[in-house]
């Protein structure tokens, strides 16, 4: 159990475009989903924090008007890059917390998206 | 703020080996700590998972230790073998569902 999926694996798109990613917790309710961002050969940054049903915790730096973030329910979260540009060329990666598991809160990661903008 | 550390940065050796990866944190105040799993152009597999109130966990040929007053983690791996090969993650949580901070990485590379 304990499975994330995000939707689409990879997209190509052009500079001034917009990119929603989903992020879903398949078989169980995460009320707390987190969106990561990757570039090449570098760790997992945090880009926010989003809670069901609230308005998303966006970290320092991370501009929340560009990286539009809806958690509309327990099991979907999605990640809307606004006016992408090649800088926003990036892996996105999605995780969910799975609320009161026991000894381990752990999050659970999906596969992640590669976006690459031209 | 939270600041973890990876050493080495990339390592190679060869099959059969057993071999040690290090992390470091800054704030000895962590929730748990957890090893990750990475292969290229994929997503994270979880590997081992420490509470703070634990000192190692193992699962086959893994084994991780954590010394929460020294602020660190050792990913210890048996008899390595060419599937290994992959980027191995730690990050550590500040409290129970929070956000995870991660460190750079170990890029480890296996050769038969």
């Amino acid at each position: 159990g304990a499975v994330v999926s995000q939707h689409p694996s990879r997209v190509i798109c052009k500079s001034g475009t917009s990119v929603k990613i989903e992020c879903r917790s398949l078989d169980f309710q995460a009320t707390t989903m987190f969106w990561y961002r990757q570039f090449p050969k570098q760790s997992l940054m945090l880009m926010a924090t989003s809670n069901e049903g609230s308005k998303a915790t966006y970290e320092q730096g991370v501009e929340k008007d560009k990286f539009l973030i809806n958690h509309a329910s327990l099991t979907l979260s999605t990640l809307t890059v606004t006016s992408a540009h090649p800088e926003d060329s990036s892996f996105y990666i999605c995780s969910a917390s799975r609320p009161y598991s026991g000894a381990a809160d752990t999050q659970y990661f999906g596969p992640g998206t590669r976006l690459t903008v031209l | 703020k939270q600041e973890v550390t990876q050493i080495p940065a990339a390592l190679s050796v060869p099959e059969g080996e057993n071999l040690v990866l290090n992390c470091s944190f800054t704030d000895s105040a962590i929730y748990n700590l957890q090893w990750f799993r990475q292969d290229p152009g994929k997503g994270l597999t979880s590997l081992l998972l420490i509470q703070s109130s634990q000192r190692e966990q193992t699962s086959g040929r893994l084994n991780a230790s954590l010394d929460k007053s020294s602020g660190r983690s050792t990913l210890y791996i048996a008899a390595s073998q060419p599937g290994d090969s992959a980027t191995y993650l730690c990050a550590v949580s500040g409290n129970a569902g929070n956000m995870l901070t991660f460190g750079g990485g170990t890029r480890l590379m296996v050769k038969p």
